[in-house]
């Protein structure tokens, strides 16, 4: 069946840091990924996604690329900001519509 | 803002009772998702309707739950006798079509005492 395994936190970064989160998964066919963010007290907010290999997804300064070959989607930002606080969930979805997730990665950023 | 709603946002109930969500999807969407999320874990899929029609249930869905989305609009998901296990977060999402993005709802949270 699929899976995703991202990267375990917390991860805690000063402001202006650059950011890595990595995820991986496995799914048959060519599924589609996602990255969601829930910040503190609220719902699962879409991020960015990529539907297929080599697409680049980005949103609010995030940024991640499909990459078939190695089955991740590794989350990045440049420069991490206080906001950014929250906790990040990559997804992928596969031909039957439902959302598999990873665990979820807290990130803490300080000013 | 005509996002997705949850109702109630908290519930706190005692073992064996019964409890029902409510979700309200956004208008125009027809499929209709709904996920469990335990502390420190991501959400999990539980069943989803396209219109009023239940498609697919996982097996995390015992028998004890239940879920129904009677005129294609909102749905509930009703858990019977309650355990300590069940308590969790709830979330439901919604989607147009085939479309990739579904939008969830700030979830109802259940706390089984």
């Amino acid at each position: 069946g699929n899976s995703v395994t991202q990267m375990e936190g917390p991860v805690t970064l000063s402001e202006e840091a650059f950011l890595t989160i990595n995820c991986t998964y496995t799914a048959t066919g060519y599924p589609s990924l996602f990255w969601y963010v829930q910040y503190p007290g609220e719902g699962l907010q879409l991020l960015l996604k990529a539907t297929k290999a080599d697409d680049k997804g980005s949103n609010k300064g995030f940024e991640a690329t499909y990459r078939k070959e190695t089955t991740s989607f590794h989350l990045e930002k440049g420069s991490v900001q206080v906001s950014d606080s929250a906790v990040y969930f990559c997804a992928l979805k596969g031909s039957n519509y439902k959302l598999t997730f990873g665990k979820g990665t807290l990130l803490t950023v300080n000013p | 803002d005509t996002g997705v709603s949850q109702d109630p946002r908290h519930k706190i109930t005692k073992r064996g009772q019964n409890v029902t969500f409510r979700c309200d999807p956004i208008s125009e969407h027809n499929r209709l998702y709904w996920y469990r999320q335990t502390l420190g874990q991501g959400p999990e899929f539980l069943t989803y309707f396209q219109n009023e029609a239940q498609l697919e249930k996982s097996r995390l869905l015992s028998d004890r739950f239940s879920a129904e989305r009677p005129k294609g609009s909102f749905s509930t998901l009703e858990i019977q006798r309650t355990e300590q296990g069940d308590s969790a977060m709830y979330l439901c999402a919604s989607s147009f079509g085939g479309g990739d993005e579904q939008y969830f709802g700030p979830g109802t949270r259940l706390t089984v005492t």
